[in-house]
């Protein structure tokens, strides 16, 4: 079925370096696909999404470029700060299939 | 809108008893998701409905587990008996429709079973 495989964590930077999660997915057909955060005590909040290929999702600083050739949609921020400390989903969604999260990679930014 | 809305935020109950979830979704979203988070598997989906109806329910862990919606304002997700392997944090989501929708998460509940 239907999986996304996101970059094992943790991730630990220093502020305002430059961040990449990377994020691959497995589809039958043409999915739409979503980075959420996780801060802590909360529930996922959507952070940007793409639904088609070459689409760029971006939000807060963050983007991520859907690309099919290489089934791929990586989570880049170019200058991260202490408040971009959570854990980040890569997501896909199919019409057939709803909602498909990877498990999650944390990042720790320290000033 | 108070997004969607959890409860209990947090529970401790001992091994063997029966544990309710209660889930209000987003006026107007028509499907709802239940799922289940813990250190060792991550974030899994656990039953979702559209308009009350169960569509895929395959994530249910086992026969304890059970899932109802019996209206569009509400659902509840049942555990009878449970187990300390239960222990997780219980996400609900609602989204407006079917197919590639944006998630809204609530807080989730936090269960730990002794």
């Amino acid at each position: 079925g239907d999986s996304v495989t996101q970059m094992e964590g943790p991730v630990t930077l220093s502020e305002e370096a430059f961040l990449t999660i990377n994020c691959t997915y497995t589809a039958t057909g043409y999915p739409s696909l979503f980075w959420y955060v996780q801060y802590p005590g909360e529930g996922l909040q959507l952070l940007l999404k793409a639904t088609k290929a070459d689409d760029k999702g971006s939000n807060k600083g963050f983007e991520a470029t859907y690309r099919k050739e290489t089934t791929s949609f990586h989570l880049e921020k170019g200058s991260v700060q202490v408040s971009d400390s959570a854990v980040y989903f890569c997501a896909l969604s199919d019409p057939s299939n709803d909602m498909r999260f990877g498990a999650g990679t944390r990042l720790t930014v320290k000033p | 809108d108070a997004g969607v809305i959890q409860s209990p935020r947090h529970e401790v109950t001992e091994m063997g008893q029966e544990v309710t979830l209660r889930c209000k979704p987003i006026s107007g979203h028509n499907s709802l998701f239940w799922y289940r988070q813990t250190m060792m598997r991550g974030l899994e989906l656990l039953i979702y409905f559209n308009n009350n109806v169960p569509i895929d329910d395959s994530g249910m862990p086992e026969d304890r587990f059970s899932a109802k919606m019996p209206n569009a304002s509400f659902s509840t997700l049942k555990i009878q008996p449970s187990e300390p392997r239960d222990s997780a944090v219980y996400f609900c989501a609602s989204s407006p429709g079917p197919g590639a929708n944006v998630l809204t998460f609530g807080a989730g509940s936090r269960l730990t079973v002794l």
